[in-house]
């Protein structure tokens, strides 16, 4: 009973480096979400995928790049990375996207704390 | 734009008080509003929701009623655990074309 699951938990990059975060879900949702938390600023959508095949960015999609790489799999990219990037990072679905039957409800995996020196 | 705030925490209780997390929104339309918790080390879960004014979401003993003349969401329990340390989201989606809005978070913290 997976769900969510997220790699790697923890990362350590020196500013520069890039690094792709894991995410795949065994529920067979259609819609997928990446999302960064910061102190005080609650949770922000970087990026997501409303189905198969589609991305579109979120409310702070600069300094990323994402992938759904099928069904199951949405991958976030850091290609370049900055201080200002160190954060929690979440990755959820839903059983159906935005705009077609979207309940609210959002299933979310374990995070993956980053930091970037 | 829609928005959602929360009080700011941490809020710390002693176990059996009660709890009151306040929750206020603004929509431009006619929203449906959650709860979500997040414990120690993992991700957010819906705790409970409301679609409509009026209506009352419940679980785990946490209560919450959708209060479209004040636009709140007030999040309550009457006796709270130290298992119930957490960080408490509100949050809003106006119909279902929307993305969540989330609030800021509360962070409370149980004592023995």
């Amino acid at each position: 009973n997976a769900g969510v699951t997220q790699t790697p938990k923890f990362q350590v990059l020196k500013t520069g480096q890039s690094m792709t975060l894991q995410c795949a879900q065994d529920m067979n949702h259609n819609s997928m979400y990446w999302y960064r938390q910061d102190p005080g600023m609650g949770l922000r959508l970087i990026y997501y995928s409303a189905s198969e095949g589609t991305t579109d960015k979120g409310e702070v999609p600069n300094g990323y790049n994402v992938s759904r790489l099928n069904k199951r799999e949405f991958s976030l990219r850091l290609e370049s990375a900055a201080p200002s990037q160190t954060s929690v990072y979440f990755c959820a679905s839903s059983e159906k996207p935005p705009g077609q039957g979207f309940t609210g409800e959002l299933f979310f995996g374990e995070g993956s704390r980053l930091t970037v020196l | 734009g829609d928005s959602v705030t929360q009080m700011e925490g941490p809020v710390t209780l002693s176990e059996e008080a009660f709890l009151t997390i306040n929750c206020t929104y603004t929509a431009t339309g006619y929203p449906s509003l959650f709860w979500y918790v997040q414990y120690p080390g993992e991700g957010l879960q819906l705790l409970l929701k409301a679609t409509k004014a009026d209506d009352k979401g419940s679980n785990k003993g946490f209560e919450a009623t959708y209060r479209k003349e004040t636009t709140s969401f007030h999040l309550e329990k009457g006796s709270v655990q130290v298992s119930d340390s957490a960080v408490y989201f509100c949050a809003l989606v106006v119909n279902t074309g929307n993305m969540l809005t989330f609030g800021g978070g509360t962070r409370l913290m149980v004592k023995p």
